[in-house]
């Protein structure tokens, strides 16, 4: 099973800044199966980035993807008010699939 | 658009059976996978398998076999999960999620709040 470790746990940032977030698995997963997801409180998960860097449907330019191997990266080019939430990391390339812990980006 | 639906709300008791149902609509049922994926109470995700609504093939995590049986009836474009022997521990919030072969889980269903409780 690939585990998919996260960090930071919580971010906290201001609007307008860029944020970071790491998604690092326990051996190598092909990109062209890391997602990454946004999850606010009382809704389902929300498909943001597939293949690693591929924004899905309607998902704004601010949020990209990248990495290979076992480092991925999320970033948000500047953060807007309904961007603070959980996001996670997702391999879907093996069986079974599995998610990162997630990433809670608060309002600082 | 493409949606997925799910049956409300459950509550059950230790040693209980769940069966949780998705509806999809907007979209061809047979040409996709359909997963299933549970988040306990301020937790992450766990998957749990998916179903072929082709051919009605699964693939189960090792956690749930024996205990998850993932069906589907394509007369409706539904799918189902049922959960057998039911722990507190399964108290959660299920959901199944479209999968494609490129764009992963790219669409899911509300949720069903499953309550394990005596």
């Amino acid at each position: 099973e690939i585990v998919l470790t996260q960090s930071p746990g919580t971010l906290s940032l201001s609007p307008g800044e860029r944020a970071i977030l790491s998604c690092r698995a326990s051996q190598s997963v092909n990109s062209i199966y890391l997602a990454w997801f946004q999850q606010k409180p009382g809704q389902a998960p929300r498909l943001l980035i597939y293949g690693a860097s591929s924004r899905a449907t309607g998902i704004p330019d601010r949020f990209s993807g990248s990495g290979s191997g076992t480092d991925f990266t999320l970033t948000i080019s500047r953060l807007e008010p309904e961007d603070f939430a959980v996001y996670y990391c997702q391999q879907y390339g093996s069986s079974p699939i599995t998610f990162g812990q997630g990433t809670r980006l608060e309002i600082k | 658009q493409v949606q997925l639906v799910q049956s409300g709300a459950e509550v059950k008791k230790p040693g209980a059976s769940v069966k949780v149902s998705c509806k999809a609509s907007g979209y061809t049922f047979t040409d996709y996978y359909m997963h299933w994926v549970r988040q306990a109470p301020g937790q992450g995700f766990e998957w749990m398998g998916w179903v072929i609504p082709n051919s009605g093939g699964t693939n189960y995590a090792q956690k749930f076999q024996g205990r998850v049986t993932m069906t589907r009836d394509t007369s409706i474009s539904t799918a189902y999960m049922e959960l057998s022997r039911l722990r507190s521990d399964d108290t959660a919030v299920y959901y199944c999620a479209r999968g494609d072969v490129y764009y992963g889980l790219d669409v899911w269903g509300q949720g069903t709040t499953v309550t394990v409780s005596s």
